[in-house]
């Protein structure tokens, strides 16, 4: 069974602060997915990153990072110098062999100007 | 727009009634999956197709439910005589099926159902 544990319930922080979106997961499969999504208030997900288990090479893309440890089954999301646009609710989730994306239950960002 | 629609955006109804939704994928892609989203939670799968055939069911999906794509483009998803756990946001989200056998899924912006 695949499962994926986002343990900050809601984050708020003040514009330009940096913050680090926790994600852990659990999984048996060999050869899976990490992805993120971001879920605005308009409520469409929009998709941020994607990552497979042999890559742990972390990605930087802009202000956003990640960072993927394998040997701690962690797969951490960074937001530098936030903005009032980052606020949000971010999900973290893990595909194995069967396509299906297991979500965790999310983070809510709230960036205070 | 080039996206991952749905029809209707939103839906009320009364218990016991049947509702269907459409999903329409982004028009190259080939596998089309749906989702449940309730208050406060992530996703949760309930089925996917690849082209027309539908190869998991989640379940979730229990038998009030129905998918189909009849061919291999829109997707509709059935409720049958809803319940007020039905509630939810209804997901569509589509992929390209190709080399990366995890590609990412591009999502819709939901069907809101409230049951009365």
């Amino acid at each position: 069974a695949q499962k994926v544990t986002q343990a900050q319930t809601e984050i708020s922080v003040v514009e330009k602060e940096d913050v680090t979106l926790d994600c852990v997961y659990e999984t048996r499969d060999t050869t899976y997915y990490l992805f993120w999504y971001k879920q605005p208030p308009s409520g469409e997900l929009v998709f941020l990153i994607r990552r497979n288990s042999f890559d742990e090479q972390n990605e930087i893309s802009g202000r956003y990072s990640w960072n993927f440890q394998k040997s701690t089954s962690s797969f951490n999301f960074t937001i530098t110098a936030s903005q009032v646009v980052d606020s949000a609710v971010y999900f973290c989730a893990l595909s194995g062999p069967s396509y299906q994306l297991t979500f965790g239950k999310g983070t809510k960002l709230s960036v205070i100007p | 727009d080039t996206g991952v629609s749905q029809d209707p955006r939103h839906k009320i109804t009364k218990r016991g009634q049947n509702v269907t939704f459409r999903c329409d994928p982004i028009s190259e892609h080939n596998r089309l999956y749906w989702y449940r989203q309730t208050l406060g939670q992530g996703p949760e799968f309930l089925t996917y197709f690849q082209n027309e055939a539908q190869l998991e069911k989640s379940r979730l999906l229990s038998d009030r439910f129905s998918a189909e794509r009849p061919k291999g483009s829109f997707s509709t998803l059935e409720i049958q005589h809803t319940e007020q756990g039905d509630s939810a946001m209804y997901l569509c989200a589509s992929s390209l099926a190709g080399l990366a056998a995890y590609n990412e899924q591009f999502f819709g912006p939901g069907t809101r159902l409230t049951v009365l």
